[in-house]
């Protein structure tokens, strides 16, 4: 079944303490993105990846890292974790060639305390 | 810096009613303009896009116009249904040659609500 997988789904974690989500998909697109979610905000690109070791920032890319060392994997990482990280985060991938639709995936809702 | 403005961000319509919702971008090399439903506690899905090339596009009950002019796109439900009450986002992008139309920028969304 084509997807993209995030985990974890839930995380609550104290200010500083370095976390990594990770995504997933099994589609072989060559872009995948971040997002979050906030309410009143919509969703805001944090960063973006047009294939591997290529990376480029979004909108919102204080504060969060990524790697993309395999075209399935672009994992999510937050150093220092600030209660203003509090949010849901997605990942998403697409394709040129499937017609940039971004396939999200399930969502990470991360509470920093 | 770009940004995409949505209004209104509550709607709702009765059943058979028809629903618009419009959004406004800021920059004019945008060339690619999707439309994504949030069903509660789910992910977003595309719902319908349009490209700068066209005017409008349609699929069944659902709908898209572009003015490129006015920098302003909507998207039309007709005879609404309760299973089209969502959060509707529509987003714009321009094709770069590192990031295609990966660089996506959301509106802050509406929320749909269809009463039977």
């Amino acid at each position: 079944e084509a997807q993209v997988t995030q985990n974890p789904r839930y995380l609550i974690t104290v200010t500083g303490k370095k976390l990594t989500v990770t995504c997933s998909q099994n589609m072989n697109h060559e872009y995948m993105s971040w997002y979050r979610q906030d309410p009143g905000l919509g969703l805001r690109q944090i960063y973006y990846s047009m294939n591997v070791e290529v990376t480029d920032k979004g909108d919102v890319p204080e504060g969060y890292k990524v790697s993309r060392k395999e075209k399935r994997n672009f994992p999510l990482i937050l150093e220092s974790p600030s209660p203003n990280q509090t949010s849901l985060y997605f990942c998403a991938s697409s394709s040129w060639t499937a017609g940039n639709e971004q396939y999200f995936g399930p969502g990470t809702r991360l509470t920093v305390t | 810096g770009e940004n995409v403005e949505q209004h209104p961000s509550t709607l709702s319509v009765q059943e058979g009613d028809s629903a618009v919702i419009k959004c406004t971008y800021s920059d004019s090399a945008s060339n690619y303009f999707p439309w994504y439903k949030q069903e509660l506690g789910k992910r977003p899905q595309l719902i319908i896009d349009i490209r700068s090339n066209v005017g409008e596009k349609k699929d069944q009950r659902i709908a898209v116009t572009l003015n490129k002019t006015a920098k302003h796109f909507s998207l039309h439900i007709t005879e609404t249904q309760p299973e089209d009450s969502a959060v509707y986002f529509c987003a714009a992008s321009r094709w770069t040659f590192s990031g295609g139309y990966n660089k996506l920028i959301f509106g802050a969304g509406t929320r749909l609500a269809v009463h039977p």
